[in-house]
């Protein structure tokens, strides 16, 4: 059982948006503006989407968000692509220099 | 580009200890914190250590009784040594570049993972 809950999976038809939460509690996501999320495609590595909540690497589109609201945060992924099919782990600081990740979430382009 | 490349055995027996060297080019170690990070086939990702150039050592709490990373920056390498192996441990192995500064937390840069299987 992981630390952060994710939704097993999500799923949205192109030019839609959805919506990932990622739910810990204040002594992870919500006691810190220091989460991430990483998309992996089947066989690959894991990418970097999202840092500190809400930013974005400069090679990631703008399509994709994230926020946070208490002890959950989101990843929002708007004009959904055939290409965003894949599955999506967010990531939080736990204290104690300690990190913690989400169980992942599989998201179906329909 | 900075880039990682993970090297080890594939295959570890139960009770051993395995050994995995990451390899940055493209860049230094020096100034960044370095991470591992697993995940067991078709599981999630478990963040298992970082070390920092200088040094400095952390570790998941679950797995810090077996664990040890180190870092050699003559050869801008850190490898992880996991004691006591047993099938719970298979899983693909990942060297992450990890950002750990005050106002900042991330894994932007990884490796292609590497597959340990534990069996005798």
């Amino acid at each position: 059982q992981s630390a952060l809950t994710q939704p097993r999976s999500v799923s949205g038809a192109p030019g839609q948006s959805v919506t990932i939460s990622c739910t810990g509690t204040r002594s992870t996501v919500g006691g810190y503006n220091y989460v991430s999320w990483y998309q992996q495609h089947p066989g690959k590595a894991p990418k970097l989407m999202i840092y500190d909540v809400s930013k974005r690497p400069s090679e990631v589109p703008d399509r994709f968000s994230g926020s946070k609201s208490g002890n959950t945060a989101s990843l929002t992924i708007s004009g959904l692509q055939a290409e965003d099919e894949a599955d999506y782990y967010c990531c939080s600081y736990a204290g104690n220099s300690t990190r913690v990740f989400g169980g992942g979430t599989k998201l179906t382009v329909l | 580009q900075v880039q990682l490349q993970e090297s080890g055995p594939g295959l570890v027996k139960p009770s051993e200890t395995l050994s995995l060297t990451c390899t940055v080019s493209g860049g230094s170690i020096s100034n960044y914190y370095w991470s591992w990070i697993r995940q067991p086939p078709g599981k999630g990702l478990e963040w298992i250590g970082y070390i920092y150039y200088s040094g400095i050592t952390r570790y998941n709490p679950s797995l810090k009784s077996r664990v040890t990373i180190s870092g050699d920056t003559s050869k801008n390498q850190f490898s992880l040594k996991l004691r006591s192996m047993t099938a719970a441990d298979t899983a693909v192995y990942y060297c992450a570049r990890h950002i750990a500064a005050v106002g900042h937390e991330a894994f932007d840069i990884w490796g292609l993972g590497t597959m340990v299987t534990v069996s005798s």
